[in-house]
């Protein structure tokens, strides 16, 4: 199976300012890299597939860049609703795995 | 509006079989191209992708789970079941169900709707 490694595990930050997140494949995955956000009492949400695609609905402010192992998730001017758990996951081979998480704290 | 709802006992005993269903709306299975994943997540632990299935009843499952994990879905094609053998105290963990996105030509493993989640705990 692929591994993911993410970083960082946390991150803590003020709205208005901009975050990275990476994620570390452990062979190529092409492009083929989703990031989803998770809130609690809320269902998990699509943000971006196929590496820098966003979903629709995704604001703009988040981007995602990088292609074979390496991969960033960036969210810019963070917006209070932006504070949450994220995961990415590869889509390119069986079976999908996911990333350990990076959990986006309120500074 | 596209939902997804998961039910499951809540609690069982090891050993036990455990039997999950996810209930829907807003799209048929019956679709082209539509799949339907099983997802589970121990708490504070990051997210393990279980089995699918398609709109033709092709069924795809996580070999290191394979042997104990049988996925199906109703003739209405409304309702997808999932069925794990002998569980122990490993398998205790929220289970979700969601739906690829109908985007032509996209992975069958990219989710963009999933259920809220259904709690199970296996204890004795």
């Amino acid at each position: 199976d692929v591994q993911m490694t993410q970083s960082p595990s946390n991150l803590a930050a003020s709205p208005g300012e901009s975050v990275s997140i990476n994620c570390k494949a452990s062979k190529s995955i092409s492009k083929y890299l989703a990031w989803y956000q998770q809130k609690p009492g809320k269902a998990n949400k699509l943000l971006i597939y196929s590496g820098s695609t966003l979903q629709s609905g995704t604001p703009s402010r988040f981007s995602g860049s990088g292609s074979g192992t390496d991969f960033t998730l960036t969210i810019r001017n963070l917006e209070p609703e932006d504070f949450g758990l994220y995961y990415c996951q590869q889509h390119n081979e069986y079976p999908p795995t996911f990333g350990a998480g990076t959990k986006l704290e309120l500074k | 509006q596209v939902t997804l709802k998961e039910s499951g006992p809540g609690m069982l005993q090891p050993s036990k079989t455990l039997s999950l269903t996810c209930s829907f709306s807003g799209f048929s299975l019956s679709t082209s191209g539509m799949v339907v994943s099983w997802i589970r997540q121990p708490s504070g632990k990051s997210l393990e992708w279980l089995a699918a299935i398609d709109w033709d009843g092709d069924k795809y499952y996580n070999p290191s789970l394979k042997s104990r994990l049988t996925v199906s879905k109703d003739t209405s094609n409304t309702q997808v079941f999932l069925k794990i053998t002998s569980v122990d105290i490993a398998d205790t963990a929220t289970y979700y169900c969601a739906r690829r996105p109908p985007i032509a030509a996209i992975s069958l493993y990219v989710m963009d709707a999933w259920g809220q989640g259904a709690s199970v705990t296996v204890s004795s």
